[in-house]
């Protein structure tokens, strides 16, 4: 039972790079999320998605952007790198529905650093 | 929009002491709490949740919290801590309908000193 899968789990960019940041669950779930955290602070939402096909900005979705193609997989792609964009990144599925509201389950992350 | 205000950035205790870790919150709507756990290294684990019922809630390895209400609080609590116990916690509400995206704290790093 893997749960939430993130790859890789480090990377390191140069400044204008693009990268993707993979994420797929096993679970099911319909709900997922990208989230970041930065040193001494607690997780902030960049994107989430309630399905296949419907995504929808968080907080901090500015130099990002998602896909879901598929109920499993949750891509986050950065275009053009930026050291502000240095954080650890997170996601996260959840099964929701019309009465039934589940906890989130993380993935171990991927660090990321741009220099 | 709700918010998190962890009291809180470090404890350090002595093992087999208690300790309570602070979470207060404010929203508009209905909430859940939770409070989520991370060594390090690693990803968020789940410690324990309010959805309904019940106002003090446990987890299995001894944590309580407790949601009042009136005081928008959801404060953690174990009566006597391990040197395992060290780590970061994280306090979270999630909208009760919508997108049910997780608010959270800045986090609190609990030191548990020999």
């Amino acid at each position: 039972n893997a749960g939430v899968t993130q790859t890789p789990k480090f990377r390191i960019l140069k400044i204008g790079q693009s990268m993707t940041l993979q994420c797929t669950q096993d679970m099911n779930h319909n709900y997922m999320y990208w989230y970041r955290q930065d040193p001494g602070m607690g997780l902030k939402l960049i994107y989430y998605s309630v399905g296949a096909g419907i995504t929808d900005k968080g907080e901090v979705p500015n130099g990002y952007n998602v896909s879901r193609s598929t109920t499993e997989d949750f891509p986050l792609r950065l275009e053009l790198a930026a050291p502000s964009q240095t954080s650890v990144y997170f996601c996260a599925s959840s099964y929701s529905g019309e009465n039934s509201n589940q906890p989130q389950h993380f993935g171990d992350g991927t660090r990321l650093s741009i220099l | 929009a709700q918010s998190v205000t962890q009291l809180d950035s470090q404890v350090p205790v002595f093992e087999e002491a208690p300790v309570e870790l602070r979470c207060n919150y404010s929203s508009s709507v209905s909430v859940y709490l939770f409070w989520y756990v991370q060594y390090p290294n690693q990803g968020l684990q789940l410690l324990l949740k309010y959805l309904s019922g019940s106002t003090l809630v446990e987890s299995i390895n001894g944590f309580e919290a407790e949601f009042n209400k009136s005081q928008t609080s959801f404060h953690l609590r174990k009566p006597s801590v391990h040197i395992s116990d060290t780590a970061e916690y994280f306090c979270a509400v999630s909208e009760a309908k919508g997108r049910r995206a997780l608010t959270f704290g800045s986090g609190t790093r609990l030191q548990v000193q020999p």
